[in-house]
């Protein structure tokens, strides 16, 4: 069984620019969720996908938007880049009707110049 | 709204003797709890969680937590560190009302083993 994938692992963009990370859920898994780290704080909730449909959001600005496709696999995009975009972000998947447990990939660390 | 406090940024300890991360939350329901850990340029990986049942409750590696609803508390203990226990903690909670989106989590604990 493979766990959750991420790609890119890291990323450097300027500001203004337009950046779309992939995610790949774990097999079984329909459920997943998007977080931001910035560096020295914990992960902060961005959104969540069932079912390919957005299930929440967290306090994050529109331009930050997902999908989630039918293989259950996700990107998230992020229009507009700005400076406070840098940080790592973090994709985790649930198992179907486990939503309390979250498996995370190893994240993508995005540098925004 | 939940939050979560971690009340040690960083937590210096000799290897071989106890240590304690401490946690704390504050919600107007019932939630979850958990502790992840997270080793350098890694993901987070769950340690141990808190659905029902036990209060205390244990994971494969030796570290255990106890939750304690009055004080809202979810301390991580573990008697004995290694240098491998090296890691970035984090304490979070959830509470599934809506279905798992709440997952909010502490700033975290730098734990740092000395040999």
């Amino acid at each position: 069984e493979t766990g959750v994938t991420q790609s890119p692992t890291h990323l450097i963009k300027t500001r203004g620019q337009q950046v779309t990370l992939r995610c790949s859920s774990q097999s079984g898994h329909n459920t997943v969720s998007w977080y931001q780290q910035a560096l020295g704080q914990g992960p902060q909730f961005i959104f969540q996908y069932y079912r390919e449909e957005e299930n929440g959001r967290g306090n994050f600005p529109p331009r930050f938007s997902g999908l989630q496709f039918p293989n259950y696999s996700s990107e998230l995009n992020v229009n507009a880049l700005e400076l406070d975009d840098s940080a790592l972000y973090l994709c985790a998947s649930s198992p179907i009707g486990r939503l309390n447990e979250q498996f995370f990939g190893p994240g993508t660390r995005l540098t925004v110049l | 709204a939940q939050s979560v406090t971690q009340l040690d940024s960083q937590v210096p300890v000799f290897e071989e003797a106890p240590v304690e991360l401490r946690c704390n939350y504050s919600s107007s329901v019932s939630v979850y709890l958990f502790w992840y850990v997270q080793y350098p340029n890694q993901g987070l990986q769950l340690l141990l969680k808190y659905l029902s049942g036990s209060t205390l409750v244990e994971s494969i590696n030796g570290f255990e937590a106890e939750f304690n609803k009055s004080q809202t508390s979810f301390h991580l203990r573990k008697p004995s560190v290694h240098i491998s226990d090296t890691a970035e903690y984090f304490c979070a909670v959830s509470d599934l009302r809506n279905y798992g989106q709440n997952f909010v989590f502490g700033p975290g604990t730098r734990l740092s083993v000395l040999p």
